[in-house]
């Protein structure tokens, strides 16, 4: 089955700096990398995601690369606000459309 | 377009009592997942369905653990006689029919088992 990895477990960035969340995965069938966020006490949110005949994708603050070579994908956020504060997954399906999370990503942009 | 719903939005149970999760997918949504997330911890994925079809449940734990997906009404995720262990958010997310994509979650349900 898939395996994701994801690092780092948990990430301080000022405000208006950029974060980066990198997330590897083993299954070289898997062709949808979805991003979430997921707020304390909230459900996870889709904020982006990238198919695999893509290289990148943007979607204003926020942007996902994918290296299907080397198996794997990264979340970019710049100019961070406090409100990106939150836990990021990313997620790889495997053929049978079951997706593997990663262990999440606690991000806190400092003000 | 009403997004996954799912109810109740907290559960508390005693050991030994049974919990009866819902969910009802987004409109035009026909599969369904269940996962589980432990207090700061990941989602584990426990069971993906269709309507009236149970299409991988390699998650879920063989015993006191059911889900189905009837094909009328919402899906439902039972646990039978729970234990204390079972304290965790139950998560729901559709998708559409051509699967392969795109997951949206329900809001959960928060199961505390005294």
């Amino acid at each position: 089955g898939e395996n994701v990895e994801q690092h780092p477990s948990t990430l301080s960035v000022q405000e208006g700096d950029s974060a980066v969340i990198k997330c590897t995965y083993s299954d070289s069938a898997s062709n949808y990398f979805p991003w979430y966020k997921q707020e304390l006490g909230k459900r996870p949110q889709l904020i982006i995601d990238i198919r695999s005949n893509v290289g990148e994708k943007k979607d204003q603050r926020i942007a996902v690369t994918l290296n299907k070579t080397a198996k794997h994908f990264s979340l970019h956020i710049t100019e961070t606000q406090p409100e990106d504060s939150a836990v990021y997954f990313c997620a790889a399906p495997n053929t049978g459309n079951q997706f593997y999370f990663g262990t999440g990503t606690s991000l806190t942009v400092i003000p | 377009n009403a997004g996954v719903m799912q109810n109740p939005r907290h559960l508390v149970r005693r050991r030994g009592q049974e919990a009866r999760l819902r969910c009802s997918p987004m409109k035009g949504h026909s599969h369904v997942y269940w996962y589980r997330q432990l207090p700061e911890e990941g989602l584990k994925f426990m069971v993906y369905l269709q309507k009236e079809n149970i299409i991988d449940e390699s998650g879920m734990p063989k015993e006191r653990f059911s889900a189905e997906f009837p094909k009328e009404g919402p899906s439902i995720l039972r646990i039978q006689q729970v234990v204390r262990g079972d304290s965790a958010a139950y998560f729901c997310a559709s998708s559409p029919p051509a699967g392969g994509g795109e997951q949206y979650f329900g809001p959960g349900t928060r199961l505390t088992v005294t």
